[in-house]
């Protein structure tokens, strides 16, 4: 198993760009999660989904979307990326029958917002 | 809203030393997780503890769930320990995610 994949693994944005982060998990994991982690602080939620088809707000959900067309991907779209925004992402998936189970984390996608 | 409070944030040791990391949080919880973060940045699950004592190697992680208090142990540090030790909880169902601590950064000294 792969595990949990993100991609790219770091990225330069300028202010008002749009782009999508990939995250790609092959354990069959219902929960997926992303996370921003800013310096000196910890790991904030942004979005959650707890299948396919089904989304939700997590703490700083604002300049996000996400879709969860497939248990395996959940993209995170920035649409008009904000120096703000600049942060390392990581993307998580758990186990199906238990929310609160091990998660299993992506390697982070570093972006820059300039 | 569970806040969750890690104390030291910074710890340097030498090698073999008895680490201890705390965390304390404001609410009740189902389930606590001690989570690694590598210098290179990746993040590995270490325990999920929702009572008594979970051990792996040289790492022991207990929680108090009366005192809200959680504390990750290492005996015998190592170098290869220096990491940043992150305590993060779940409330309620757990399907919407984690509250995370600020973490630890441990540096073992050789």
């Amino acid at each position: 198993n792969a595990g949990v994949t993100q991609t790219p693994k770091f990225r330069i944005l300028k202010i008002g760009q749009s782009m999508t982060l990939q995250c790609t998990q092959d354990m069959n994991h219902n929960y997926m999660y992303w996370y921003r982690q800013d310096p000196g602080m910890g790991l904030k939620l942004i979005y959650y989904s707890v299948g396919a088809g089904i989304t939700d707000k997590g703490e700083v959900p604002n300049g996000y979307n996400v879709s969860r067309s497939t248990t395996e991907d959940f993209p995170l779209r920035l649409e008009l990326a904000a120096p703000s925004q600049t942060s390392v992402y990581f993307c998580a998936s758990s186990y199906p029958t238990r929310a609160g189970e091990t998660q299993y984390f992506g390697p982070g996608t570093r972006l820059l917002v300039l | 809203k569970n806040e969750v409070e890690q104390s030291p944030q910074n710890l340097t040791a030498q090698e073999g030393e008895f680490i201890t990391i705390n965390c304390s949080y404001s609410v009740g919880i189902s389930a606590l997780h001690w989570l690694q973060q590598h210098p290179g940045g990746g993040i590995v699950s270490l325990f999920m503890l929702s009572s008594g004592k979970k051990k792996h190697g040289r790492l022991i992680a207990t929680i108090n769930i009366q005192e809200k208090h959680s504390s990750l142990h290492i005996t015998a540090s190592h170098p290869r320990d220096s990491a940043v030790y992150i305590c993060a909880v779940i409330t309620g169902g757990g399907a919407d995610g984690l509250t995370f601590g600020k973490g630890t950064h441990l540096i073992i000294q050789p």
